[in-house]
C-alpha cells in the first residue's frame, strides 16, 4: 500500500525565512498532489495543487514542486509570516479517483 | 456562504455507549467524505458518499462503524459500542464533484473522547 512521509519534526523559524517542508512517498506513483494547511481546532484548507506532468506551481508566497524520480513535493513559505504558522498536509490521490491519502504533517512555527 | 458543518464539536462519551456524529455538506456538493484524525497521524480514510451511488466503506475499521446520507445532504457517522482507540477527531468534507482533483471542503470536525 501507499505510504506517505511528511518531515518528523516541527519547523520552528524566524519571520522572514523560507520554510521548506518535503512530502515523500512510496509503492505509488499518484497523477497529483495536493498541500492543505491545518489550524488547531480546524479542518484542513485546500492550498494547492500540483500534477505529476507540472514541476513547479506557485501561490503568492507559497511553491511546490514535484518530483515525480524522486518520488517527493516540497512546499516552501517564502518571507514567511507569524501567520503562516500552522500545520501543513500533504495528500496523494488514492488507488480510484476520488480518494486521497494524507500524510501526518508538518507542524510549522514562524517567530516574529 | 456556509461551510460544512459538524456536531457537536466535543462529545464524550463512556465505553461501551453508542454515539451519532452529524456533518451538513456546502449545499449542491454531491460528494461526501467522513476521515478519522488520531493524534500525530494522517488523516483516515472512512467513507464516501457520491449521490445516489452505494457509498465506498471500505474505509471503516470495524462494523460498529455505520453512516448514513438521507436525501443527498445530511449525513450521520454512527460508532457502536465505543471503545477507548475511538477516541480521535471525525472530520467530514464535501466537494462539489467525486474526482479527488476537486477541492475538499472540511468541516471543524468532531473531537470525540471515550472514558
Amino acid at each position: 500500500s501507499q505510504k506517505i512521509e511528511q518531515n518528523s519534526e516541527a519547523l520552528n523559524i524566524q519571520e522572514g525565512k523560507t520554510a521548506t517542508l518535503t512530502c515523500n512517498y512510496t509503492n505509488y506513483s499518484p497523477a497529483y498532489l495536493q498541500w492543505y494547511r491545518q489550524d488547531p481546532g480546524r479542518g484542513p484548507v485546500f492550498l494547492l495543487l500540483i500534477r505529476e506532468n507540472e514541476k513547479e506551481k506557485r501561490k503568492e508566497r507559497l511553491k511546490v514542486t514535484f518530483d515525480t524520480t524522486l518520488k517527493q513535493s516540497l512546499f516552501h513559505i517564502t518571507a514567511s509570516q507569524p501567520a503562516d504558522s500552522a500545520t501543513y498536509l500533504c495528500a496523494l490521490d488514492g488507488e480510484n479517483d476520488y480518494k486521497l491519502s494524507f500524510g501526518a504533517g508538518t507542524t510549522v512555527t514562524v517567530r516574529a | 456562504g456556509a461551510g460544512v458543518s459538524q456536531s457537536p464539536s466535543n462529545k464524550v462519551t463512556e465505553k461501551g455507549k453508542d454515539v451519532e456524529l452529524r456533518c451538513d455538506p456546502i449545499s449542491g456538493h454531491t460528494a461526501l467524505y467522513w476521515y478519522r484524525q488520531s493524534l500525530g497521524q494522517g488523516l483516515e480514510f472512512l467513507i464516501y458518499f457520491q449521490g445516489n451511488s452505494a457509498p465506498d466503506k471500505s474505509g471503516l475499521p470495524s462494523d460498529r462503524f455505520s453512516a448514513e446520507r438521507t436525501g443527498g445532504s445530511v449525513s450521520t457517522l454512527t460508532i457502536q459500542r465505543t471503545q477507548q482507540e475511538d477516541s480521535a477527531v471525525y472530520l467530514c468534507a464535501s466537494s462539489l464533484q467525486q474526482v479527488s482533483t476537486d477541492t475538499q471542503y472540511f468541516g471543524p470536525g468532531t473531537r470525540l473522547t471515550v472514558l
